[in-house]
């Protein structure tokens, strides 16, 4: 079975500019995780879909981070516009939820490192 | 405070000897999942956690989540153990979907 799928691993964009990320989770999943990861941060959680209904949009991220779950296997992260503090490591992580409260073993993507000039 | 505090914060193990990983709770923790990042930057998950114990090859992990705790034991380390652990935790009231990460312990296999 194929994993969690990240497109481009890399990108290196103009401050302004606006990038799009790509996700495809894991076949089946009902949970998809978008974070990013810095080194003086760590990872942080910006937007979280139960089966493609977005349920966390990242408090902070909100104003020019925006995530979509256009079907079940398919996820963009759009930046718009950047700014070189966006420079990090995007994660993408799906799980199948075992309903209820929880959600379930997380895969990660290999992930798209951004870098804005 | 920290939410999720693990120790120690970067480890060097001999090839071949053992060792353990921790993470501390201050929140109520329901599960527990343990994830390595290898030098390339891909996080793989080495185990999902309810309370009790796990054990796949020379990994072994448990959690406690009356005393709030998580363990990572190494046993026989390789080469290909090196890399950055990662606990995460979810707890009863937090938001779903919601996991809280530790700062990771930066472990480091020399030959």
């Amino acid at each position: 079975d194929a994993g969690v799928t990240q497109t481009p691993r890399h990108e290196v964009a103009e401050k302004g500019q606006t990038i799009i990320l790509k996700c495809e989770p894991v076949s089946g999943h009902n949970d998809l995780f978008w974070y990013r990861q810095t080194k003086i941060q760590g990872l942080e959680l910006l937007s979280y879909f139960r089966s493609k209904s977005l349920m966390e949009d990242g408090g902070a991220f909100k104003d020019r981070f925006k995530a979509e779950m256009l079907n079940s296997s398919f996820s963009t992260l759009k930046i718009q516009p950047t700014e070189p503090k966006d420079s990090a490591v995007y994660l993408c992580a799906s799980s199948l939820s075992w309903g209820g409260a929880g959600t379930g073993q997380l895969y990660f993507g290999e992930g798209s490192k951004l870098t804005v000039l | 405070g920290d939410k999720v505090k693990q120790s120690p914060s970067a480890l060097s193990l001999q090839e071949g000897t053992n060792s353990a990983l921790r993470c501390n709770f201050s929140i109520a923790a329901t599960t527990v999942q343990w994830f390595l990042q290898n030098p390339r930057g891909s996080l793989i998950n080495l185990f999902y956690l309810v309370p009790g114990t796990k054990e796949n090859g020379r990994l072994k992990s448990a959690f406690d989540s009356k005393e709030s705790y998580s363990t990572l034991h190494i046993r026989d380390a390789q080469l290909e153990d090196s890399g950055t652990y990662f606990c995460a935790a979810e707890a009863r009231g937090s938001a779903l979907g919601r996991l809280h990460f530790g700062a990771g312990t930066q472990l480091i296999v020399i030959p």
